[in-house]
């Protein structure tokens, strides 16, 4: 039972371009979204987060859009660059700390 | 600051075999977490500890036992190590920041069991 699901494997995008990454959800008890990105060999790193109450959280070239009633978000990465290369976790909680993660995206920025 | 540390980072295993996962964390976090991710996955959580002292059935807990040996370290324990059980796993702690949840996860132990 996959509550939280990441649809796409991959996504590809050229570099300048918008990335657009989603995810949904089948808990309506989850209560606080984030997004995680992941380099090979390495830990998963906070990217952001929404709470529940908002629809929309940015920080810099990422925003987080929340829609409640389609338990859907997505993230939104403009301009895309080649750094950005990565695979994009989002993830959802219902108590203290406690997360349930995506399969993950593997986004490709090319030059 | 180190932040998250696991050791080691790899390790071959062979079937009945038994080892122990190292985490330390130095931010003074309260909860600490153990994942495994495997491919198509994403991350499970498997055991964790909200506090010192107290320990926590995630999802995918069968096979594992864990130690919150004080607050800064918290290990994973395989006590007869299974194929199914080849993964990365990382460990994680969590803060408060804002008014939301955030982990911070150590760079991973990657687990091959033959």
């Amino acid at each position: 039972d996959q509550q939280v699901k990441q649809n796409s494997p991959s996504l590809s995008v050229q570099e300048g371009r918008i990335s657009i990454l989603n995810c949904d959800y089948t808990n309506s008890m989850f209560d606080y979204f984030l997004w995680y990105k992941k380099y090979p060999a390495e830990g998963p790193t906070f990217l952001i987060s929404i709470s529940s109450i908002k629809d929309k959280n940015e920080d810099g070239r990422f925003t987080v859009f929340l829609n409640k009633s389609a338990k859907h978000l997505s993230l939104h990465i403009v301009p895309s660059q080649p750094g950005d290369s990565a695979v994009y976790f989002c993830a959802a909680s219902t108590s203290y700390g406690k997360l349930t993660f995506g399969q993950g995206t593997i986004l490709t920025v090319h030059p | 600051n180190a932040g998250v540390t696991q050791t080691p980072k790899f390790q071959v295993l062979k079937t009945g075999q038994s080892m122990t996962l190292q985490c330390a964390q130095d931010m003074n976090h309260n909860s600490m977490y153990w994942y495994r991710q495997d491919p198509g996955m994403g991350l499970r959580l498997i055991y964790y500890s909200a506090s010192e002292g107290t320990t926590d059935k995630g999802e995918v807990p069968n096979g594992y036992n864990v130690s919150r040996l004080n607050k800064r370290e918290f290990s994973l324990r395989l006590e007869s190590a299974a194929p199914s059980q080849t993964s990365v796993y990382f460990c994680a702690s969590y803060r408060l920041a804002g008014g939301g949840d955030t982990q911070y996860f150590g760079p991973g132990t990657r687990l091959t069991v033959l």
